[in-house]
C-alpha cells in the first residue's frame, strides 16, 4: 500500500533557528500533499496544501512567509519552519493520496514533535 | 463550511467489551470517509475508508457505517481489547477537486484488562 515517509521524527531547536521537516511518498507519485498540524489534545488542522511545480495554498491564520513550503518533485514536500518560537511547539504530519488509485484513502506520516526551546 | 463532530470525547471500557464510536459531519457531499487510529505521540493508522456510495466496510474486530444523507458515520469495535486504547479520528473527504480531510477532534478510548 501507499507509504509516506516523514522526516525527522522528533526535534528540538532554539528559539530564532529554522527547521526543516521531508515528507516523502515512498511508492506512489503525489502531486498534492496537506501539512497538518495537531496540538495537544487536539485535532489536526489543516495548515496548507502543497502542490508539485507551484506554490502552496495557506489556510487562513497560517503565515506563508513563517511556514515556508516547497514541493519540488512528486515524491517530496518539505515544510521550514522559520525563526522558530516557543509557541510554535506542535507536531506537525502531512499526508498524500495517490491520485491513481482513485478508492485510495490518504495516507499520513509519522508526524514530527517540534520542541522549540 | 464542513464540520466533523465525535462523540464522545473519551471513552473507558474493560476488555471484551462491544462499543460504537460516533461522528458527524455537516455537509453531505463528500467523496468518502475515513476512520484513523492515534496512538500517542505518532501518526495517523488508516482504520477503514467508506466511499460515499457504500454504506459499511469491515476489518476484523472493526466495523464502520456510513449513512451520508444523515451526515452520521460509526465505528463498531467487538471485543476490546487493551491493545484498542488510542484515539480514534474521523475524517471525511469534501468533494472539491484537491482538498483535505477534515477531522473530527477523535475518540479518546482506553480499554482495561
Amino acid at each position: 500500500g501507499a507509504v509516506v515517509s516523514q522526516h525527522p521524527s522528533w526535534v528540538i531547536c532554539k528559539s530564532g533557528t529554522s527547521v526543516k521537516i521531508e515528507c516523502r511518498s515512498l511508492d506512489f507519485q503525489a502531486t498534492t500533499m496537506f501539512w497538518y498540524r495537531q496540538f495537544p489534545k487536539q485535532s489536526l488542522m489543516l495548515m496548507a496544501t502543497s502542490n508539485e511545480g507551484s506554490k502552496a495554498t495557506y489556510e487562513q491564520g497560517v503565515e506563508k512567509d513563517k511556514f515556508l513550503i516547497n514541493h519540488a518533485s512528486l515524491t517530496l514536500s518539505t515544510l521550514t519552519v522559520t525563526s522558530a518560537h516557543p509557541e510554535d511547539s506542535s507536531f506537525y504530519i502531512c499526508s498524500a493520496r495517490d491520485w491513481q488509485q482513485n478508492n485510495y484513502g490518504y495516507t499520513f506520516g509519522s508526524g514530527t514533535r517540534l520542541t522549540v526551546v | 463550511k464542513q464540520e466533523v463532530t465525535q462523540i464522545p470525547a473519551a471513552l473507558s471500557v474493560p476488555e471484551g467489551e462491544n462499543l460504537v464510536l460516533n461522528c458527524s459531519f455537516t455537509d453531505s457531499a463528500i467523496y468518502n470517509l475515513q476512520w484513523f487510529r492515534q496512538d500517542p505521540g505518532k501518526g495517523l493508522t488508516s482504520l477503514l475508508l467508506i466511499q460515499s456510495s457504500q454504506r459499511e466496510q469491515t476489518s476484523g474486530r472493526l466495523n464502520a457505517s456510513l449513512d451520508k444523507s444523515s451526515g452520521r458515520s460509526t465505528l463498531y469495535i467487538a471485543a476490546s481489547q487493551p491493545g484498542d486504547s488510542a484515539t480514534y479520528l474521523c475524517a471525511v473527504r469534501p468533494k472539491q477537486a484537491g482538498t483535505a480531510l477534515i477531522f473530527g477532534k477523535g475518540t479518546t478510548l482506553s480499554v482495561s484488562s
